[in-house]
């Protein structure tokens, strides 16, 4: 079983949904958790971060973690076609210099 | 500008060609990896360093060697490539204030026939 399990996709929505995104995970060691969103050809780029529990807000994106469950989940409002993108999960140890990654989950967001 | 820059974007050899693909960060960070996306396996790491002559193995680092002889760079070696490390791989970097915020360069697709 792999430590960090991400909903598979892919997703499609129309523009204005609100869009979940989530990730279980099994070590109860991890103490950061992170989204990070790809478009195609291109290497992914930091979009939300989180340390321990709690949410997070950031304009149309909300980040939250639940340690107790193991599970994180990434929120999307009123979502944009240029919002059409992989997004991974991740998350770390402590100055571990090391994320483990989910497998991705491909969202378009149809005009 | 900010940035981690992996060359070549593109490359095809073949089986036992050695080839390096280069990776170059400006922004002074200490921590830097390397990592392979696969469909259905995500991305992996395969090797990481903390800073100058500092390298550990990751997940999966049958096959790749790395060095790190100056800060900003951080090679990624196959010695020996075979058509199972035909991927698309990912340099990223970090600093020792936050390890786990990773800037990633754009990526290498290679294919080994």
């Amino acid at each position: 079983q792999k430590e960090v399990e991400q909903d598979p996709g892919p997703l499609s929505v129309p523009e204005g949904a609100i869009v979940s995104l989530n990730c279980t995970y099994s070590n109860s060691a991890f103490q950061y958790f992170m989204w990070y969103r790809q478009y195609s050809r291109k290497g992914p780029e930091l979009l939300m971060y989180t340390y321990s529990s709690g949410n997070k807000e950031d304009g149309r994106f909300t980040a939250q973690v639940d340690k107790s469950s193991k599970y994180i989940s990434l929120f999307i409002r009123d979502s944009q076609p240029s919002d059409s993108a992989t997004y991974l999960c991740a998350m770390s140890f402590t100055n571990a210099g090391k994320s483990t990654f989910g497998d991705g989950t491909t969202l378009t967001v149809k005009p | 500008e900010a940035q981690v820059t992996q060359n070549p974007r593109y490359l095809i050899t073949v089986t036992g060609k050695k080839l390096t693909v280069t990776c170059s960060q400006n922004m002074n960070h200490e921590y830097m990896s390397w990592y392979r996306q696969d469909p259905g396996l995500g991305l992996r790491q395969i090797y990481y360093s903390m800073n100058v002559e500092v390298t550990d193995k990751g997940d999966v680092p049958e096959g790749y060697k790395v060095s790190r002889k100056e800060k900003r760079n951080f090679p990624l070696i196959l010695e020996s490539p075979s058509p199972n490390q035909t991927s698309l791989y990912f340099c990223a970097s970090s600093s020792l204030d936050s390890p786990e915020k990773l800037f990633f360069g754009s990526g290498t697709q290679l294919s080994v026939l």
